[in-house]
């Protein structure tokens, strides 16, 4: 499978504990990008990526959110203390640098529910 | 603040027919336009995208039209198929202003009818 993948595919976690979820893009894409979705919204943006570098950030990545690129390959999105708003399906996507477009290809995603 | 938007939240078609799906953008700015196709539990799919420059672009069965006057973007699928039906999202960027962020629509549900 050379498509985007994302680890793990399902979590559920206790309100105030710690989660971290992986994405390894596909692997000549240079950009990745983390999303979250929440039920019959489209995604948001949240963080994105060129090689190691994290050059956007939204407002809705409070600083309990971190993510990290750490060798420009897979990244990891962790977020601490979690809150029960935090459940929504977290999406990454990555893409090849092209002039003035954003091909952005999505993993399935990592649906997190906080209880 | 400004969005990108749906007309119709749902939509249903006859297999076979054609299906057109609607969203308006306010951000001016924007250049750069993509559908998606996002089937129940899974991450959206890309299905076409066009550039600011260009007011129609065709893939197979697709075809995306862009109006900058009125700021609409419109999907066009033909004979529409049972395996077509999911969510469908809108999704605009400022590619030429060095932003790579997407600002999704909240989706129209296509159900084709058998």
């Amino acid at each position: 499978d050379t498509g985007v993948s994302q680890d793990p595919r399902h979590k559920i976690t206790k309100r105030g504990q710690n989660v971290t979820f992986r994405c390894d893009p596909i692997s000549e894409h240079n950009r990745l990008y983390w999303y979250r979705q929440t039920l019959g919204q489209g995604p948001e943006f949240l963080t994105y990526f060129q090689n190691e570098a994290q050059l956007e950030k939204s407002r809705l990545l409070s600083d309990r959110f971190s993510a990290e690129r750490p060798k420009g390959s897979f990244s990891t999105l962790e977020i601490q203390r979690t809150e029960q708003g935090d459940s929504a399906m977290y999406l990454c996507a990555s893409s090849l640098e092209r002039r003035g477009r954003t091909e952005a290809f999505f993993g399935q995603g990592t649906r997190l529910t906080v209880v | 603040g400004e969005s990108v938007g749906l007309h119709l939240p749902t939509l249903s078609v006859q297999e076979g027919d054609n299906s057109i799906i609607n969203c308006a953008y306010s951000n001016s700015a924007s250049d750069y336009f993509i559908w998606y196709k996002q089937e129940s539990g899974k991450g959206p799919q890309f299905i076409i995208d066009i550039r600011s420059n260009m007011d129609k672009r065709q893939g197979q069965r697709v075809t995306v039209l862009l109006n900058k006057t009125v700021k609409h973007l419109s999907l066009q699928i033909a004979a529409t198929q049972p395996g077509d039906s999911a969510v469908y999202f809108c999704a605009e960027n400022r590619a030429g202003a060095g932003s790579y962020q997407l600002t999704f629509g909240k989706g129209t549900k296509l159900s084709v009818i058998p």
